[in-house]
């Protein structure tokens, strides 16, 4: 199986520009996670969808968003951005197997993207 | 508030020496206690899980020590190697299928393994 894939791999955008990242999880898996990474903050979650529902969320301001389609797939936009949000974005899918108690706790994480606010 | 502190931030250890990092956590509410390992370049990868119902568990070289009573857990790596040389996260959730995409994480510790 293909892992998480996550792209753009690089992205460089202006203060108060918007962004969007996109995230394919693992085929079959129905969970996606966000988290940022910066060297000051460490990783820190963003949200969690699942079914193409925000499941849980983290303490990021609303101008963090996210969503996913059907096929699990999901994206994240930031808006208005900030110097600050420059980081690391990683996505990370799971086989939330609704049931299942094998591997469901285990998450995969994609390479990230890697984002540049000048 | 941070909730899972973790130490050191930097460690360097010889080929073959055992690599210990340590972390606590505060939020009693955490049941599920994994390691994740990260390569430059790469996103984390999960290493070594651990529950609180058991107190140790040992996957080839690398280990959990877990102390429910004092919030504490660790990972040792014994005969470290060279290709161990990463950054090593701790993390903690609650447990249950609506809580394991949402882990808090410790602030990293980078393993330096000189041969």
């Amino acid at each position: 199986k293909a892992g998480v894939t996550q792209t753009p791999r690089y992205l460089i955008k202006t203060r108060g520009q918007q962004v969007t990242l996109s995230c394919s999880p693992i085929s079959g898996h129905r969970s996606v996670s966000w988290y940022q990474q910066t060297p000051g903050q460490g990783l820190q979650f963003l949200f969690e969808y699942f079914s193409e529902t925000q499941r849980n969320k983290g303490n990021f301001p609303g101008r963090f968003s996210g969503r996913q389609f059907s096929n699990s797939r999901s994206e994240m936009n930031v808006s208005t951005l900030e110097l600050g949000d420059s980081a690391l974005y990683l996505c990370a899918s799971r086989d939330d197997g609704q049931g299942q108690t094998t591997t469901n706790e285990k998450l995969f994480f994609g390479s990230g993207t890697q984002l540049s606010v000048l | 508030q941070q909730q899972v502190k973790q130490s050191p931030q930097s460690l360097i250890v010889q080929k073959g020496g055992i690599s210990i990092i340590n972390c606590a956590y505060e939020n009693t509410a955490f049941d599920y206690f994994p390691w994740y390992q990260q390569f430059p370049g790469k996103g984390p990868a999960l290493l070594i899980a651990i529950r609180p119902d058991v107190s140790e568990k040992k996957e080839g070289r690398f280990t959990i020590s877990f102390n429910k009573s004092a919030k504490q857990f660790s990972l040792h790596i014994m005969d470290s190697q060279p290709g161990d040389s990463a950054t090593y996260f701790c993390a903690a959730s609650r447990e249950g299928g609506t809580s394991y995409g949402k882990l808090t994480f410790g602030q990293g510790t980078i393993l330096t393994v000189h041969p």
